[in-house]
């Protein structure tokens, strides 16, 4: 079955200091990825996706991931964090029903908190 | 573009009331997607539209839930008989149907069930 995990449950950092979070999934076929983040009380805001090509995508904000599909991995990094990026973050993967996409399955969550 | 919005935002009912909460996708969107979000837990799919047609339920969806997309625009979920458990922030997105799909979300509706 499909999964998504993401071993961080809650990450601390610095303002200024570089991040990345962790996320593996699980998918026999080759995935669509994507990373998002949500603001206290928010609904989800699309940071970057991969579907196909260059592993190394970039996003909005900062952000970047990179498919690497013999770890099973998409990491987001950014090099330098703002106090702004304190939320929370979900790696997902696309599903798919006889050959078309359907819905997202999600990861738990990584929260980040931003030390001054 | 104004993105997707959910109505209402926040809801508070006793328990055994029914609620409905209605989504209004992208405009050019033909796929409406509804997850449910409980505390420290990612996004969870309940059921999906492609048009006015409903083409996947999820086992979350107990026969106490409903949803529907009538004209293949906004749509509708509606929870009889709340139960306490069913609180939790709903959540709404819509994408374009083709290869490259990407879903937008909208801000959510959270239900409290006292």
């Amino acid at each position: 079955a499909q999964s998504v995990t993401q071993p961080d449950i809650h990450i601390t950092v610095s303002e200024g200091a570089s991040l990345e979070l962790r996320c593996n999934y699980s998918y026999g076929a080759t995935p669509y990825l994507f990373w998002y983040v949500q603001s206290p009380g928010q609904g989800l805001q699309l940071l970057l996706k991969y579907f196909s090509g260059d592993t190394l995508v970039q996003g909005i904000k900062g952000f970047e991931a990179e498919f690497k599909r013999s770890q099973s991995s998409f990491n987001l990094r950014k090099p330098s964090v703002h106090w702004s990026d304190a939320a929370e973050y979900f790696c997902a993967v696309g599903a798919w029903y006889g050959g078309s996409q359907g819905n997202l399955i999600f990861g738990k969550g990584t929260k980040l908190s931003v030390k001054p | 573009d104004t993105g997707v919005s959910q109505d209402p935002r926040h809801k508070i009912t006793k328990r055994g009331q029914n609620v409905t909460f209605r989504c209004d996708p992208i405009s050019e969107h033909n796929r409406l997607y509804w997850y449910r979000q409980t505390l420290g837990q990612g996004p969870e799919f309940l059921t999906y539209f492609q048009n006015e047609a409903q083409l996947e339920k999820s086992r979350l969806l107990s026969d106490r839930f409903s949803a529907e997309r009538p004209k293949g625009s906004f749509s509708t979920l509606e929870i009889q008989r709340t139960e306490q458990g069913d609180s939790a922030m709903y959540l709404c997105a819509s994408s374009l149907e083709f290869e490259q799909e990407t879903q937008y979300f909208g801000p959510g509706t959270r239900l409290l069930v006292l």
